[in-house]
């Protein structure tokens, strides 16, 4: 079992729809989360970041942490053509420099 | 922000051949660099963290004499792929850490390399 599992995907929305995306993970010691966006052929860009249990929110983005239940959850509302990227999650144990674990990434496609 | 700048974005070399990739930080130093590689559809697998000044920790499976990490200075660590071949074609991308930044997530990646072995 991979300690990070992210559906890939592909998904393909309307323009204006709101997106959920999530991941799962095994791993009780990860307590910091994060949602990056790569587009084609570029490195990922930072989008949100949580620690712990919670919601946080910016913008059209609203990133969320269930511990308990090991589930993690971005939302993408009122969403862009400019959306369309590769969203992965990340998760580590502690801050100082560990070492990130990514789910796949899932492809979301945002239609005209 | 801070910026990292990976180069080149691009290479093919001949099977046999080694291919260097360098990874700067321009605007911060950054002790910390980490290596990934992406396969196509598949997520960021970590090779190595490199720090500067001592040699580089790479995560197990990951051949140490076939990538060459080198971090130099505080703001450029260097990935060379020796002896090159067609298996080893990927997306590799460099990250590094800016302390300036909350610690936590002060992770700013680079545009990547794209790797092609013929």
């Amino acid at each position: 079992q991979k300690e990070v599992e992210q559906d890939p995907g592909p998904l393909s929305v309307p323009e204006g729809a709101i997106v959920s995306l999530n991941c799962t993970y095994s791993n009780s010691a990860f307590q910091y989360f994060m949602w990056y966006r790569q587009y084609s052929r570029k490195g990922p860009e930072l989008l949100m970041y949580t620690y712990s249990s919670g919601n946080k929110e910016d913008g059209r983005f609203t990133a969320q942490v269930d511990k308990s239940s090991k589930y993690i959850s971005l939302f993408i509302r009122d969403s862009q053509p400019s959306d369309s990227a590769t969203y992965l999650c990340a998760m580590s144990a502690s801050g100082g420099g560990n070492k990130l674990t990514f789910g796949t990434g899932t492809q979301l496609k945002v239609e005209l | 922000g801070a910026v990292v700048s990976q180069h080149p974005s691009r290479v093919i070399c001949k099977s046999g051949t080694s291919v260097k990739i360098e990874c700067r930080s321009l605007d911060f130093q950054a002790t910390t660099m980490f290596w990934y590689r992406q396969f196509p559809k598949q997520s960021l697998m970590l090779m190595a963290t490199s720090n500067e000044g001592s040699k580089a920790t790479y995560e197990q499976g990951v051949e140490k004499d076939k990538f060459l990490i080198n971090h130099a200075s505080l703001t450029l660590s260097t990935l060379t792929v020796t002896s090159a071949h067609p298996e080893d074609s990927s997306f590799y991308i460099c990250s590094a850490r800016d302390w300036r930044i909350d610690t936590s997530y002060g992770y700013t990646f680079g545009s990547g390399t794209r790797l092609t072995v013929v």
